[in-house]
């Protein structure tokens, strides 16, 4: 089991970034991916997630409205896009398998990541 | 929304020594929904223990987890050189955000 992303990214404040992770053992079918991110020498923040397919996406309240997560059925391939960047969004983002449950229809609960992508390393800097 | 509030910020210990870390919770959690992840520099974070006191497989025994309502513990036995990192824990109850502690730091020397 392995999730494969994207490499480094420099961006300026105010543009865009896209973050892909394959998923090459298409594991997306039955599991969540959970998008979390690691500023220097910081903690974890998770962002939000991709439910099992269908695949809705939910944000962290936090990211709402800056944060779109997407996923291509065709490549196994998921994408996380934040607009607006600042230096504040300077960090390592890693998706990661998660081990959530359909806690009742049509409600999946995220809960803890056990198989974590290298991360890529996004700066934002003028 | 909870806050989780790690503690010690740093322990440092000997080899063969025990540890025990604490992560205290802002307001009681649901269930035993909280995961410890181990994250040495440079590396991923590794998931040690889910559900309070569930061992992630490959997780030796050294490893144990404890705690309900507001205060939870992770205790290191018998403690290595190479568990030197440090420890998030992370609550999963709190549909539909996930929050992680702000880490402590274990040092062995």
């Amino acid at each position: 089991v392995q999730l494969v992303q994207s490499g480094a990214e420099v961006k300026k404040p105010g543009s865009s970034v896209k973050v892909s992770c394959k998923d090459p053992g298409g594991i997306h079918g039955s599991y969540g991916i959970s998008w979390v991110r690691q500023a220097p020498g910081q903690g974890l923040e998770w962002m939000g997630g991709k439910v099992p397919v269908p695949g809705t996406a939910i944000y962290s309240e936090k990211f709402q409205g800056r944060l779109t997560l997407t996923a291509d059925a065709s490549s196994n391939t998921l994408y996380m896009e934040l607009r607006g960047l600042t230096s504040e969004d300077t960090a390592i983002y890693y998706c990661a398998r998660d081990c959530g449950k359909w806690e009742r229809p049509h409600h999946y609960a995220f809960y803890y990541m056990d198989v974590w992508g290298a991360g890529t390393t996004v700066i934002v800097s003028s | 929304e909870i806050v989780l509030t790690q503690s010690p910020g740093t322990l440092s210990l000997s080899p063969g020594e025990s540890g025990t870390l604490s992560c205290r919770a802002s307001q009681s959690v649901s269930g035993s929904r909280l995961a410890w992840y181990q994250q040495k520099p440079g590396q991923l974070p590794r998931l040690l223990i889910f559900d309070s006191s569930d061992r992630a497989p490959g997780i030796p025994d050294r490893f144990s987890g404890n705690g309900a309502g507001t205060d939870f513990t992770l205790t290191i036995s018998r403690l290595e050189p190479e568990d030197s990192a440090v420890y998030f824990c992370q609550y999963y109850g709190g549909s539909p955000s996930l929050i992680f502690g702000g880490g402590t730091k274990v040092d062995i020397k």
